[in-house]
């Protein structure tokens, strides 16, 4: 059963055209991540929610944003897409405070620019 | 800058034999932890192994920490053609995140 879904899974948009990817997840985890990941490189860190208070990381760009509604779902919104946004975004669950800290990971959106 | 670093980058070995990847880090940790990822997928994870601790396995998996070297490796024995994949370890920092390493890209050939 997925536990952390991603919609998309692919997603084309156009040069400044705003875009949203979602996830959700079933495992009623208090912390959600987005990550963005390049070809052949480790995926990047780009906002995680506690709960809903939202952190985002230092070197995030302001095109990026999200929300997290409720404890299930989380988005992902690019305000003004670049060429250069063009990656697969990762969003990841866990539940802070447990021995063991995993991340569970949703299959990603691949996001392709034109 | 990044906090795991990786070696080698890529490994390709033939099935049966073992395969070991390395992961340095810079600062203190709370808990380092591998992943794998198959091509276009998510990251699944594989095995976390505290600060406390040296040595961790997980069937064909055995985890090592160095907390003086500030390293870990990864062994995977007896490799199948199904391990092919990227191999990512990520450092917990204390702070609720991950850091991720650069990976390694491991090609078994049947």
């Amino acid at each position: 059963d997925a536990m952390v879904i991603q919609n998309p899974r692919y997603q084309v948009t156009q040069f400044g055209k705003p875009v949203t990817l979602s996830c959700s997840q079933t495992l009623n985890h208090n912390v959600m991540y987005w990550y963005q990941q390049k070809s052949s490189q480790a995926p990047k860190l780009l906002f995680h929610y506690y709960d809903k208070d939202f952190n985002n990381e230092a070197d995030t760009p302001d095109n990026f944003q999200s929300r997290r509604p409720n404890t299930s779902f989380c988005f992902l919104d690019i305000r003004s897409p670049g060429l250069g946004d063009a990656a697969m975004y990762l969003c990841a669950t866990t539940y802070y405070g447990e021995a063991g800290e995993t991340q569970y990971f949703g299959p990603g959106t691949r996001l392709l620019v034109l | 800058s990044q906090q795991g670093e990786e070696d080698p980058q890529a490994l390709s070995i033939q099935e049966g034999e073992n395969a070991t990847m390395n992961c340095s880090y810079k600062t203190s940790i709370n808990n380092l932890q591998w992943y794998r990822q198959n091509s276009g997928r998510g990251l699944v994870h594989l095995i976390l192994i505290r600060s406390n601790e040296r040595e961790k396995h997980s069937g064909r998996l055995r985890v090592t920490l160095d907390t003086s070297k500030k390293s870990s490796s990864l062994l995977i024995t007896a490799s199948r053609a199904a391990d092919t994949a990227s191999y990512f370890c990520a450092t917990d920092n204390y702070g609720n995140k991950l850091v991720f390493g650069a990976g390694t890209i491991l090609r078994v050939k049947s």
